[in-house]
Parts: structure tokens; sequence; C-alpha cells
């Protein structure tokens, strides 16, 4: 089956310097994937989407020169928070949508857990 | 932006029938899905639904739709400690890619 992994799965970092979480589909060509951010018992908000080879698309509200997304290769796209601060900290989750399919199927990584000290 | 509401907590004991609950406000939605979170953990697709669709049956799940009203159930049949987990409904248009997700569902089954 489809399998999404991302990395690292937690990390800690201190405030004001930035941190790259990567988001791998491990077995299918991704041509979007997305990233999601999710605070403690509340729901998951869509961050940006991501086409392969072209810029994200942010959705409103988020800081596109904070969180730099690539998405370099069909299979990889990277999330960048940049000079974290404490209100970053989060649990950020990637989902990718295998190109090959013609559903709206999206394969969703782990997940990693995000604290800014 | 799309609205999808969930009740937050569930608690049934363990053999019992659960059903969580979810709206949606926009009607164009083409897909509505449910997933599974465990803690500490990404999601899970348990299930999906085209909303050209009344019913669906996935072995202990069962999934309504009632598209007048915008209302989406997840019915989980002989529910055991193992299914204590938030469960999201989600949704998306046929022509994009966003999914927007209720608010979770936290489901605790009691032993």
């Amino acid at each position: 089956g489809a399998v999404v992994s991302q990395h690292p799965s937690w990390v800690i970092c201190k405030s004001g310097t930035s941190v790259k979480i990567e988001c791998r589909s491990l077995d299918f060509q991704a041509t979007t994937m997305f990233w999601y951010r999710q605070f403690p018992k509340q729901s998951l908000m869509l961050m940006a989407t991501s086409n392969e080879g072209s810029k994200a698309t942010y959705e409103q509200g988020v800081e596109k020169d904070k969180f730099l997304i690539n998405h370099a290769s069909l299979t990889l796209s990277t999330l960048t928070v940049t000079s974290a601060h404490p209100e970053d900290s989060s649990f950020y989750i990637c989902s990718a949508r295998d190109g090959g399919r013609f559903t709206s199927e999206q394969y969703f990584g782990p997940g990693t857990r995000l604290t800014v000290t | 932006g799309e609205d999808v509401e969930q009740s937050l907590f569930l608690s049934v004991r363990e053999g019992d029938s659960s059903v969580i609950n979810c709206t949606y406000t926009d009607s164009s939605s083409t897909y509505l899905y449910w997933y599974k979170q465990e803690p500490g953990a990404g999601l899970q697709l348990l299930t999906y639904i085209f909303s050209n669709m009344d019913m669906k049956q996935d072995q202990r799940l069962t999934v309504l739709l009632n598209k007048k009203d915008k209302h989406l159930s997840l019915r989980i049949a002989d529910t055991q400690t193992g299914d204590s987990a938030i469960y999201f409904c989600a949704e998306s248009k046929d022509t994009g890619n966003q999914f927007y997700f209720g608010t979770g569902t936290s489901l605790t089954v009691i032993p």
C-alpha cells in the first residue's frame, strides 16, 4: 500500500533556529503534497499545498516566509520552519496524493512533533 | 472556508455500538472521509463515501450520508477498547485537492 514517511518524528529546537521536516512518499509518485499542523486536542489545519516543481500555495493566515516549502521531486517535500518560536510548537503532518490514481485519497505521514524552547 | 463540525467527546461501553456524527456546510463536497488518529500518531483512513451514496458498510463500520441535511455519521459495531482514538471526518471537492477536517471526536471505550 501507499506509505508516507516523515523525518524526524520529533524535534526539540531553541527559539530563533530553523527546523527542516521531510515528507517522503515511499512507493508512489506524489504530484501533490499537503502540509497540516495540529495543535493539542484540535483538528488539522491545512497550511499549504505543494505541487512538484512549482511554488507552494499557502492558506490564508500562513506566513510563507516563515514556513518554507520545497517540493523538488515527486517523492520528497520539505517544510522548513524558520526562526522558530514557542508558538510554532505543534504536530506537523504531511500527506501525499498519488499522481497515478483518480481518487482524492491522500496518504498521511505519521507526523512530526516540534517543540520550540 | 468550509465548516466541518463534530461533537468533541463520546464514551461507550465495550461491545456496544458507537455513533460519531459530523455536519458540514459545503454542499459541493464530493468525497467524505473518516479518519482515525491514535495518540501521538498520524491519521489512518478508515473509510470514505462518495456524495452520491447514502450508505457504505465495511465490516464493523457503517457510514451514513444525508446529503440534504449535510450530515455524515460513522457507526462502529461491537466497539472494542482498541477503537479508543480520535475520529475525524473530512471532506473534499471533486476538482480540488484540499481536505477540510472536522474538529475531531474523542472516543473512549469503557471495558
